[in-house]
């Protein structure tokens, strides 16, 4: 594998499960992210992990939870969704997040649909 | 707050046309911009960073121009082709900082 993996890449779940979205990064970065797509919005920026410590809590609601237990994998918890939860989310990771010339590099995404 | 606006929204050529995608932001305070292509359903691939002390760059048929004071980038697609058929995106970084404000996207549609 290389890049940026993300597993499921669907996920059909209801109000009441919980399931869990995972992101593995194949490129030996030091900075991994979850981001919300929804249709005809901009991405907005959920959760930061900086050599495996969290940075960004963007106010993202406490059904959301991520989890980043070593520098290539990063897993976002999920419970008691909403139906406009419904998106793709977007795993990224990168080199140096605050340099100047750093890049992210995207996984293909989970299309999350909650009924 | 940084706010990133793309101008239109969709676009449809037909091939071998030029394409001009713009992106402007209201903070001129960056370390750079970058534009990014998403396919349907798919992650983001970066195309072109420029970085704040540059004008523009080039990647084959792809050119960026950046003008940070008037906080504006333009994409340009050369001969344009089917393939180029996507969503295009930019994104700012600010200064000393990690996060990137993407803008909502330009979805172009290349007719054979």
């Amino acid at each position: 594998e290389t890049g940026v993996t993300q597993t499921p890449r669907h996920l059909v779940m209801g109000m009441t499960n919980k399931k869990s979205l995972k992101c593995e990064q194949h490129l030996g970065h030091n900075a991994m992210y979850w981001y919300k797509q929804s249709a005809k919005k901009p991405l907005e920026l959920m959760f930061v992990y900086s050599l495996e410590e969290r940075v960004e809590n963007n106010s993202v609601p406490s059904r959301f939870s991520p989890e980043c237990p070593n520098s290539s994998h990063l897993f976002l918890h999920l419970h008691t969704l909403q139906p406009e939860d419904s998106a793709l989310y977007l795993c990224a990771s990168s080199q140096d997040p605050y340099g100047g010339t750093d890049t992210q590099y995207f996984g293909p995404g989970t299309r999350l649909t909650v009924l | 707050k940084q706010e990133v606006t793309q101008i239109p929204a969709a676009l449809s050529v037909p091939e071998g046309e030029n394409l001009v995608l713009n992106c402007s932001f209201t903070d001129s305070a960056i370390y750079n911009l970058q534009w990014f292509r998403q396919d349907p359903g798919k992650g983001l691939t970066s195309l072109l960073l420029i970085q704040s002390s540059q004008r523009e760059q080039t990647s084959g048929r792809l050119n960026a121009s950046l003008d940070k004071s008037s906080g504006r980038s333009t994409l340009y697609i050369a001969a344009s082709q089917p393939g180029d058929s996507a969503t295009y995106l930019c994104a700012v970084k600010e200064l000393n900082d990690y996060k990137l404000s993407f803008g909502a996207g330009t979805t172009v549609t290349v007719r054979a």
